[in-house]
């Protein structure tokens, strides 16, 4: 079946470690994007990516990097330099013409930093 | 910028009908979306609207876009304890490529 995976669904670091979150898809989806959520702040754009080896920062790139070497995979590691890093980080992808109206999502990897 | 405003929470009984509602500032708008979330999941498109429509109904859902006054709503028919999740609106000026969302609103059923 075609969707978009994250994985780990939990995952615990410790401060001033890296760490890195992976996103798949298999919906040969060119745009894949990262957000991060917070209790009652709905949904903010971390960074995109419309093509491979090409992103663009969102609204809250700060701490976060991101690379697009696959067109299946955006993986976003969340440095020690992200002040508050404990949050829910969702995954989501677009494809081409015929699916341009619906953002597809990942079940998404909650982080907490001890 | 764009800003989308949604209240934080909705209860309502089962069986009731559930209307959740949304403001949006920025008048390019020219897609409007809702999308629901379980608890610990990612987000579903629920449906979307053209900024040119008024009014879209599908199953026990009706979305109503008041574009003067920048208002979107959604009415869930006989809302189910499965319906309870948080439920986000989004606007787009363009495709869903560049989305901006609202906080969410909370909705519990109660049985």
């Amino acid at each position: 079946d075609g969707g978009i995976t994250q994985s780990p669904k939990y995952l615990f670091r410790k401060e001033g470690q890296n760490v890195t979150l992976s996103c798949e898809q298999n919906l040969n989806h060119d745009a894949m994007y990262w957000y991060r959520q917070d209790p009652g702040q709905g949904l903010r754009l971390i960074y995109y990516s419309q093509i491979v080896n090409d992103f663009q920062k969102g609204d809250i790139a700060e701490g976060y990097s991101v690379s697009r070497e696959k067109k299946e995979s955006f993986p976003l590691t969340v440095t020690s330099a992200q002040k508050n890093p404990t949050a829910f980080y969702l995954c989501a992808s677009i494809g081409g013409l015929a699916t341009d109206n619906e953002q597809f999502f990942g079940p998404g990897t909650r982080l907490t930093v001890l | 910028g764009e800003d989308v405003e949604q209240s934080l929470f909705l209860s309502v009984r089962e069986g009731d009908s559930s209307v959740i509602n949304c403001t949006y500032t920025d008048s390019s708008s020219t897609y409007l979306y809702w999308y629901k979330q379980e608890p610990g999941a990612g987000l579903q498109l629920l449906t979307y609207i053209f900024s040119n429509m008024d009014m879209k109904q599908d199953q026990r859902l009706t979305v109503l876009l008041n574009k003067k006054d920048k208002h979107l709503s959604l009415r869930i028919a006989d809302t189910q304890t499965g319906d309870s999740a948080i439920y986000f609106c989004a606007e787009s000026e363009g495709s869903a490529r560049q989305l901006t969302f609202g906080s969410g609103t909370q909705l519990t059923v109660l049985p």
